[in-house]
């Protein structure tokens, strides 16, 4: 199947700072990216579709001034996490759509677990 | 109501048997769901995705929809210690054209 991958699978920054994240898919090309956030024992909820050449769509509640989300190129988007907080800590998690299927059947990234201190 | 709901569990079922993972969603007019599985720590695997009434096999798995009633199920036959993980029920709802995750149901699968 596709493969998705994300850069760092880990990251602990402190209050303030500001933290990259990456997704890739590695073996196929993806115009559309999408951005789950899951809080511990809680399900994924959507913060935005990333769009490969133009802005990016935020769901509502979603800062996009903090969560910064670049689609430079069609294999490639990152999320910034801007003056993290200690309840930006959470599991990221990116995903792209299969080629040649619906634009929902989602193959995710490995995921990027924040610590912010 | 929430838009995905499914039993948080944990659903206990011995190795062999047959589990029963249900779903239901409010959004009458959505077409297409999906099972993810999420191993703890790890991020979810598509299973499984169904946009027609009845049921789809897959090997072990089948999933059944009932559009009427507004629920999707997942039955995973001969379970297997491994199948043990939250299982994840997701609904493309007509409005957003978004996937909508429910909370999940944590199988356990016992030797």
């Amino acid at each position: 199947g596709a493969v998705v991958s994300q850069h760092p699978s880990r990251v602990i920054c402190k209050s303030g700072t500001s933290v990259k994240i990456e997704c890739r898919s590695l073996d196929f090309q993806a115009t559309t990216m999408f951005w789950y956030r899951q809080f511990p024992k809680q399900s994924l909820m959507l913060m935005a579709t990333s769009n490969e050449g133009s802005k990016a769509t935020y769901e509502q509640g979603v800062e996009k001034d903090k969560f910064l989300i670049n689609h430079a190129s069609l294999t490639l988007s990152t999320l910034t996490v801007t003056s993290a907080h200690p309840e930006d800590s959470s599991f990221y998690i990116c995903s792209a759509p299969s080629p040649g299927t619906s634009a929902y059947e989602q193959y995710f990234g490995p995921g990027t677990r924040l610590t912010v201190t | 109501q929430k838009e995905v709901e499914q039993n948080s569990g944990p659903l206990s079922v011995p190795e062999g048997a047959i589990a029963s993972l249900n779903c239901t969603y409010s959004d009458r007019g959505s077409q297409s769901f999906f099972w993810y599985r999420q191993y703890s720590g790890k991020s979810p695997e598509l299973i499984m995705f169904i946009y027609s009434n009845g049921d789809k096999e897959d090997g072990r798995f089948t999933a059944q929809l009932n559009k009427a009633s507004q629920y999707v199920s997942l039955l995973i036959r001969d379970s297997q210690p491994s199948d043990s993980a939250t299982y994840l029920c997701a609904v493309i709802t007509t409005g957003f054209q978004k996937l909508v995750f429910g909370t999940g149901t944590r199988l356990l699968v016992s030797p």
